[in-house]
């Protein structure tokens, strides 16, 4: 079966340090892969999506870019967190039927 | 812009009362999802509905792809406390994508 693991599972950060989260997935290959980041209280905003290594497409402009440099691992980097960077990430693969599975999130806050 | 209206934001409710929540969208949907986050998880799918006026359950739950393509509902019945977290409605943005709804926040009292 699909797995999908995030790291790390929370974070704090200083503004204006380095980020980079890492989604790796087991259980298929070549997937569509998906960066979601969800604020406080609220919904999810897609930031990025993958359909194979080395192809990435932003959703919304933001000091926070994604790659993939292996089949099965996306990653989210931003060079200089903003306290607006703050919030739940959140990967997901598709899966048949329309469908996308969500992995178990990291938690960010900067400070 | 493409938006998923859900209604209501949030519902305060005692265990055992049935729920009800519905989205709605600006444009015509060929598929919906409904999804349910559990605080501090990953939105886990509970349902999907790929044709006009189809009802589909799971359990407690079941959800109803409206008529008009652009809205869609979804009913718990004898709510009980793990029911309590986000509800996502959600539906097809292009090729490869999801478009989320805003949400309904449940808190079931017990």
């Amino acid at each position: 079966s699909q797995t999908i693991h995030q790291w790390p599972a929370t974070l704090v950060q200083p503004v204006g340090s380095p980020l980079s989260l890492e989604c790796t997935v087991e259980g298929t290959s070549n997937p569509n892969l998906y960066w979601y980041r969800q604020a406080a209280g609220r919904g999810l905003q897609l930031l990025f999506y993958s359909v194979g290594i080395g192809q990435i497409s932003s959703e919304v402009p933001q000091n926070l870019s994604a790659s993939r440099p292996q089949d099965r691992q996306f990653i989210l980097s931003s060079k200089k967190l903003l306290l607006s960077d703050s919030g739940f990430y959140l990967c997901a693969l598709d899966r048949a039927w329309e469908t996308q599975y969500f992995g178990p999130g990291t938690r960010l806050l900067v400070l | 812009g493409q938006q998923l209206n859900q209604s209501p934001q949030s519902m305060f409710i005692q265990e055992g009362e049935d729920v009800s929540m519905n989205c709605t969208s600006s444009s015509i949907f060929n598929t919906w999802l409904w999804y349910k986050q559990d605080p501090g998880e990953g939105p886990v799918l509970l349902i999907a509905l790929y044709k006009a006026g189809e009802l589909t359950s799971n359990g407690r739950l079941t959800a109803q792809f409206g008529t008009t393509r652009k809205d869609s509902f979804l009913n718990i019945s004898a709510s009980i406390p793990s029911d309590v977290g986000i509800y996502f409605c959600a539906g097809p943005a292009g090729a490869n994508n999801l478009f989320f709804g805003t949400g309904t926040r449940l808190t079931v009292i017990p």
